[in-house]
């Protein structure tokens, strides 16, 4: 497969465990983040958004955490599966639709 | 519906070379937009298309242009290309009003 970044920083997690995935953001302007995950050979593939007037949004066994003050923004994903194993990456939306990512972080999941 | 679709999936050039790339978004979205994915610096934001025009622009050399059609497809343009060119280009498409972007699998350009 093609890789995504060479020096990424690795989580990895064991099936069936949860998994966080941290990430800072830099515009405190920034009024819309997106987590994406990204297999090997594929384009980004939405996750999950939030807008910055929340600090939680829960989908189907991911939560998105954000705290504006520190401008931290998180991905829990909740009962790991191999089928996780990806490149995530945070996104942030500070004017029309222009995406400034975050640097990605590979969750590798042990079975 | 039929996702984001992007042609050549892989091109090799050589340095001095111009290239274009292909995206034809969701259908009924008018935005496009365009990143150039790379080890060294992530994800980064080439420029955005809304309804044949230009509407943001990333931080890139004048090399990279690109145009959208009536029919909401783009095309990017890279002229004299340079090794560090070499990438993978990604086409994200997104609704009016929606700040969602779908991307679609990308072109990876090798410059030799």
């Amino acid at each position: 497969g093609e890789s995504v970044g060479l020096h990424l920083p690795t989580l990895s997690v064991q099936e069936g465990d949860n998994s966080i995935i941290n990430c800072a953001y830099s515009n405190s302007a920034s009024d819309y983040f997106i987590w994406y995950k990204q297999e090997s050979g594929k384009g980004p593939q939405f996750i999950i958004d939030i807008r910055s007037n929340m600090d939680k949004r829960q989908g189907q066994r991911v939560t998105v955490l954000l705290n504006k003050t520190v401008k931290h923004l998180s991905l829990q994903i909740a009962a790991t599966q191999p089928g996780d194993s990806a490149v995530y990456f945070c996104a942030e939306n500070a004017a029309g639709n222009k995406l400034t990512f975050g640097g990605g972080t590979r969750v590798l999941v042990k079975p | 519906k039929a996702g984001v679709t992007q042609t050549p999936r892989y091109l090799i050039k050589t340095r001095g070379q111009q290239v274009t790339l292909s995206c034809s978004p969701i259908s009924g979205h008018r935005s496009v937009s365009w990143y150039q994915q790379t080890p060294g610096q992530g994800l980064q934001f080439l420029f955005e298309y809304f309804s044949e025009t230009q509407r943001n622009k990333g931080n890139f050399p004048g090399r990279f242009s690109g145009r959208q059609f009536s029919n909401s497809r783009s095309e990017m343009n890279v002229s004299t290309l340079e090794l560090g060119d070499s990438a993978l280009y990604l086409c994200a498409s997104s609704s009016w009003g929606d700040n969602e972007q779908f991307f679609g699998p990308g072109t990876r350009l090798t410059v030799l």
